[in-house]
C-alpha cells in the first residue's frame, strides 16, 4: 500500500531564506507527483506537476525534483516572501489504482 | 473561467438525514474525484471516476455514494449521515490525471450532529 511522508511537519524561516520541503513515497510505481498549496480553510491549488520521467520542474522561485528509485521528491522555495505562508501537501498518482495518495503537509510560516 | 464548483460550502446536518453535495467541472474533464481531509490524517480519497458511468471505490468509501452520469457533474452522496462524517470534503477534476494535473474545489464543510 502506498504511504507518502512529509517531512517536516512544519517550519518556520525568516524571509528570504531559501528552503527545501521533503516528500518520500513508498511504492515507486507512480505515474507523477503533485505539489499543492493549501492557505487555512482554503481549497488546494496545485503548484508542479512531475511525472514519472521527469527529473524536475520549475514554475517562478519553485522548483520541484523527483527521484522515483528512491522514493524522494523535493521542493525548494527561493527567496523565502511571508505570503509563502501556508501548508504545502504532495500527492502522488497511481495509474494502476486511479488513486491520488497525499502526504500529511508541511505547515511553513515566514516571518518578516 | 475554469473552476470547480462544490455545493453547498457549509452544511450542519442532524444524523440519519440523506444529503447531497453536487460537485462541477466546465473544463470537460475526464476525471473527477472525492476526498474528505481530516486533522491528523490528511486528505484521503472516497470514490473518483474515470469517466461517465465509471465510479470506483478510494481508500475510503464506506458510507458515501457517488454517480457519473454526465461528464461535468460528480455528486457525493450521503444516505444516512454519521458523525464521523463531519468533516472538510473536496471534489477535483482533471483531463487525465496520469498526465495533467488535479483541480480542486473550494471545499464543503460538513457537520453531522
Amino acid at each position: 500500500k502506498q504511504e507518502v511522508t512529509q517531512i517536516p511537519a512544519a517550519l518556520s524561516v525568516p524571509e528570504g531564506e531559501n528552503l527545501v520541503l521533503n516528500c518520500s513515497f513508498t511504492d515507486s510505481a507512480i505515474y507523477n507527483l503533485q505539489w499543492f498549496r493549501q492557505d487555512p480553510g482554503k481549497g488546494l491549488t496545485s503548484l508542479l506537476l512531475i511525472q514519472s520521467s521527469q527529473r524536475e520542474q520549475t514554475s517562478g522561485r519553485l522548483n520541484a525534483s523527483l527521484d522515483k528509485s528512491s522514493g524522494r521528491s523535493t521542493l525548494y522555495i527561493a527567496a523565502s516572501q511571508p505570503g509563502d505562508s501556508a501548508t504545502y501537501l504532495c500527492a502522488v498518482f497511481s495509474g494502476n489504482t486511479g488513486k491520488l495518495i497525499f502526504g500529511q503537509g508541511t505547515t511553513l510560516q515566514v516571518k518578516p | 473561467e475554469a473552476q470547480v464548483t462544490q455545493n453547498p460550502r457549509y452544511l450542519i446536518t442532524v444524523t440519519g438525514k440523506k444529503l447531497t453535495v453536487t460537485c462541477s467541472q466546465n473544463m470537460n474533464h475526464e476525471y473527477m474525484s472525492w476526498y474528505r481531509q481530516d486533522p491528523g490524517l490528511g486528505l484521503r480519497q472516497i470514490y473518483y471516476s474515470m469517466n461517465v458511468e465509471v465510479t470506483d471505490k478510494g481508500d475510503v468509501p464506506e458510507g458515501y455514494k457517488v454517480s457519473r452520469k454526465e461528464k461535468r457533474n460528480f455528486p457525493l452522496i450521503l444516505e444516512s449521515p454519521s458523525p464521523n462524517q463531519t468533516s472538510l470534503y473536496f471534489c477535483a477534476s482533471s483531463f487525465d490525471p496520469g498526465t495533467n494535473e488535479q483541480f480542486f474545489g473550494p471545499g464543503t464543510r460538513l457537520t453531522v450532529l
